[in-house]
């Protein structure tokens, strides 16, 4: 069965910074990998998609690499802003399943202040 | 932007009653999910519905549980016995096509508290 772990758990940084939260997986064996932002009590936001071909997928200050043989993702975030707070939670989806299903981590709780 | 809707944001049930909870997934979505999110655990799949058909279930997904797309806009899940344990975040997602090439979109969510 597919586990996903994220570390770390929690992120404390001063607004600027660049970072760097981590994903990793038990079966290489996936079809794409997907990274949410879950804001408290709210629903998850897509942030990137990487498909297991790809090696990277950016979207503005954000910059998603996969490395499917040793079974991890990372995370970039540039320039952080307390806007940034949240918590971030990345998916894959393995070729186990038939019709998208997406396991999760537990995710990484960020906080930026300024 | 469109986006998939959930009502209601909150349902208290008592332990034992029936509930439904309805979504909207985005109009040219064609496969449809269910994933629930215990507090502070983290977010587990439910169920994928593609075609009118349950495609994929998880060991949670029972009998007590399931799923209907009545009139091709609403998506629900119907919890028929709900037990202290069903408490959780409930969220609805969908997907535009091919599964493996399109990213899933979540809805808000319906916090169910069971007592």
């Amino acid at each position: 069965k597919q586990e996903v772990t994220q570390i770390p758990a929690a992120l404390s940084v001063p607004e600027g910074e660049n970072l760097v939260l981590n994903c990793s997986f038990t079966d290489s064996a996936i079809y794409n990998l997907q990274w949410f932002r879950q804001d408290p009590g709210k629903g998850l936001t897509s942030l990137l998609l990487i498909q297991s071909s790809q090696r990277e997928q950016t979207s503005g200050r954000l910059n998603a690499s996969l490395d499917k043989s040793s079974g991890r993702s990372t995370l970039y975030i540039a320039a952080s802003q307390p806007g940034d707070s949240a918590t971030y939670l990345c998916a894959v989806m393995d070729r186990g399943s038939t019709l998208g299903r997406l396991y999760f981590g537990r995710g990484t709780q960020l906080t930026v202040w300024p | 932007e469109p986006e998939v809707t959930q009502t209601p944001s909150h349902q208290v049930t008592q332990m034992g009653q029936e509930v439904i909870l309805r979504c909207v997934p985005i109009s040219n979505h064609l496969y449809f999910y269910w994933y629930r999110q215990i507090l502070g655990q983290k977010v587990e799949f439910l169920v994928s519905f593609y075609n009118n058909e349950i495609s994929e279930k998880s060991e949670i997904f029972d009998d007590q549980f399931s799923v209907e797309r009545p009139d091709g806009s609403n998506f629900t899940l119907k919890i028929r016995s709900t037990k202290l344990e069903d408490s959780a975040m409930y969220f609805c997602a969908s997907k535009q096509g091919f599964p493996t090439e399109y990213e899933q979109f979540f809805g808000p969510g319906t916090r169910l508290t069971v007592l």
